[in-house]
C-alpha cells in the first residue's frame, strides 16, 4: 500500500537553529514527491517537486533532497514567519495526475 | 492574478441538510481536484474532473457525494443528507492541464460543520 509517514509531527526551534524535518515514502513508481507549506486557516502553499533520487531543490532558508526512500526538507536559520505546518506528499505511478498521497505534516514552531 | 477561489469559506449544516462547496480555479487552469481534511488527518485526496468529465473519483465515498466541473462555472462538490463525519476542511486545487506531474494549487478551502 502507498503510504507517507512524516517526522516528527511538531518541531520547536529557536531563531536561527537549523533543522531537518523528515518524509518517508512507500510507493510503487514514484512520479514526483511534492512539498507544501500550510498556514493555519488556509490551502497548502506549494514549495517544491522532486523527480529522481538525488535531486535538490532551494529556495530562500528552504532545500529538499530526495533518495529512494525519503526525503528531506532542511529549514536553515529559520525565522519565526517560518512557522507553519509542513506537508509532504507523492503521487504514485498507479494513481491519476492529482491523485496525490499525503502525510500527516509536521508542524513547526520558531521561536523568537 | 487570482488563484484557486473557494466559496463558501465557513458552512453549518443541520444533519440531513445538503452542502454545496464552489471552487474556481486558477485562471489557464482545466484541471480540478478535490481534497478532504479531517482533523488530525491529512489531505486525503478525493476526485479529479476536468471540463465536464470526471477522470477519477476513486477517493469519493460511494454515496451522498458527488462532484461536477460543467461546461461554464465553478466546480461544485456536493453532499446530500450529511452527517456529523462529514465535518471537515475541503480544499480544491488545480492545474493546468497536459500530462506529467504538475503541482497542484490550493485554494483556502471551505470548512463544514454538521450541527
Amino acid at each position: 500500500e502507498d503510504q507517507v509517514t512524516q517526522s516528527p509531527e511538531a518541531l520547536r526551534l529557536q531563531e536561527g537553529e537549523s533543522s531537518s524535518l523528515n518524509c518517508s515514502y512507500t510507493v510503487s513508481g514514484l512520479r514526483g514527491l511534492f512539498w507544501y507549506r500550510q498556514d493555519p486557516g488556509k490551502g497548502p502553499e506549494f514549495l517544491f517537486t522532486l523527480y529522481s533520487a538525488g535531486e535538490e531543490k532551494e529556495k530562500e532558508r528552504l532545500k529538499a533532497t530526495l533518495t529512494k526512500k525519503e526525503s528531506f526538507l532542511h529549514i536553515t536559520a529559520p525565522k519565526p514567519e517560518d512557522s507553519a505546518t509542513y506537508l509532504c506528499a507523492v503521487q504514485a505511478g498507479g494513481g491519476s495526475q492529482g491523485n496525490l498521497i499525503f502525510g500527516k505534516g509536521t508542524k513547526l514552531s520558531v521561536k523568537p | 492574478n487570482a488563484g484557486v477561489m473557494q466559496n463558501p469559506r465557513h458552512l453549518v449544516r443541520r444533519r440531513g441538510q445538503e452542502a454545496r462547496l464552489r471552487c474556481s480555479p486558477m485562471k489557464g487552469h482545466s484541471h480540478v481536484y478535490w481534497y478532504r481534511q479531517l482533523p488530525e488527518e491529512g489531505l486525503k485526496f478525493m476526485v479529479y474532473l476536468q471540463k465536464e468529465n470526471i477522470i477519477d473519483e476513486s477517493g469519493m465515498p460511494k454515496e451522498r457525494f458527488s462532484a461536477e466541473f460543467p461546461k461554464e462555472g465553478p466546480s461544485i462538490l456536493r453532499i446530500q443528507q450529511v452527517v456529523r463525519g462529514d465535518s471537515a476542511a475541503y480544499f480544491c486545487a488545480s492545474s493546468p492541464g497536459g500530462q506529467g506531474s504538475s503541482p497542484l494549487h490550493f485554494g483556502n478551502g471551505t470548512r463544514l460543520t454538521v450541527t
